[in-house]
Order: structure tokens, then sequence, then C-alpha cells
């Protein structure tokens, strides 16, 4: 049972333009969200994350939008750039589980020149 | 650079073998973790340790060990290797038990053949 599903992929922009990359989450106790980004042959790199009691949370040109009610979070990048090109992993954390993070599976971002 | 290190970065060993996997973690971090990533997989949580003691416990298989030194180190122990144990295994390490920012390093590639 997959609690934190990233249901695309991949997804391929131009560069200059949002990027949109979804996350779907079904445990209720989950109450911190981070993204992570990963580049071939290096470990995933924090991003930016939101607690549960937020609805938006922005660094930079990456912003972090969650929605409770429909379990759902997403990432804008804007604008997007060709460095962006990475995979881009979703992850949850329960507020019993400690410092646990479930993944979902990633979500392959390509920015074309 | 994240500060975790990994060792090594590459094995390739027979099935029904051993391996041991090496994790430093940041400086002044307390905890580590220990996440696989399967093709077509996303990050499955192993086992976490905190100040040498163990913390929380995923889906790690009882072939599998783990544990933390004195001077925070960790070790991940595979017995009785088979292939589908082929896999990147990510060493993370955070400076608290819970409610931190959780830093990964570059990854172990196994292979089992």
């Amino acid at each position: 049972d997959q609690q934190v599903k990233q249901n695309s992929p991949s997804l391929s922009v131009q560069e200059g333009r949002i990027s949109i990359l979804n996350c779907d989450y079904t445990n209720s106790m989950f109450d911190y969200f981070l993204w992570y980004k990963k580049y071939p042959a290096e470990g995933p790199t924090f991003l930016i994350s939101i607690s549960s009691i937020k609805d938006k949370n922005e660094d930079g040109r990456f912003t972090v939008f969650l929605n409770k009610s429909a379990k759902h979070l997403s990432l804008h990048i804007v604008p997007s750039q060709p460095g962006d090109s990475a995979v881009y992993f979703c992850a949850a954390r329960a507020n019993n589980a400690g410092n646990m993070l479930t993944f979902g599976g990633g979500t392959r971002l390509m920015v074309k020149p | 650079d994240s500060g975790v290190t990994q060792t090594p970065k590459h094995l390739i060993t027979a099935t029904g073998q051993r391996v041991t996997l090496r994790c430093s973690p940041r400086s002044g971090d307390l905890s580590v973790y220990w996440y696989q990533q399967s093709l077509d997989q996303g990050l499955q949580f192993l086992i976490q340790y905190y100040n040498g003691e163990e913390r929380a416990k995923g889906n790690i298989l009882e072939r599998f060990s783990a544990q933390q030194f004195p001077d925070l180190h960790s070790e991940l122990n595979l017995s009785s290797l088979e292939l589908g144990d082929s896999a990147l295994y990510f060493c993370a390490s955070s400076s608290g038990v819970g409610g931190n920012t959780i830093y990964f390093g570059e990854g172990s590639w196994l292979t089992v053949v």
C-alpha cells in the first residue's frame, strides 16, 4: 500500500515555463511534507518543506502547496531551468513516527532549453 | 556535498554472500537512517538509529541488520544475499530524533550476481 504517490513518472517542460509536480498521500497522520531532488549518481538533496499547518511555502523559484482536504501537495518551479532536470521525490512524515520519511516513487523532470 | 559519507560506492558480490555498508553522518548529527532504492521503486525506509540506539524500524529483512557505533558511524550488514537485494542503499543523517531535515549520502550501489 503506497501511502505517498507520485502518479506522473516523468514531466517535460520548456525552459522558462512553470513546472508542476504533484503528490498524493493517504495517511491522515502525515503532518510534514518535503521535496527532495536527485541527480544521477548523487543522493537526494533536500529542496523545500511544508508543515500541515500551512498551505503554502515559498523559497525562491520553488513553491510548495498543500491541500489537506484533498491530501494533495504540489511543487511549482518558476521559471524552470535546464539545471532543474532531475528526479523529484515527495516525502511525508507522520506525527507519530519520529523522523521516518515515506517517499513517493519520484517524478523525472526534464527541462528543455 | 551533504556531509554524509558512504562506502563503498559500488559493490558486486555473489548470491549467498554477506556485505557491510558503512556510513559516516554529518558532523554533529546523532540520527542515522538507512534507505533502499530498488529499480522502479522509491526510497524504502529500512531502519533508524539515534545516538547508538535503534529508534525506528521499517521494511527491513531479517537477513539485514544495522548498528550505530559510539563514534556515531553506522554499518548496514546484508547477509545471504539474493538477486533481489541488488539496489542503491542510502544512508542519511539528521541532528535529532525527529522534526529535522534529513540529509542523504550519495549511496552504495550493490549488485548481486
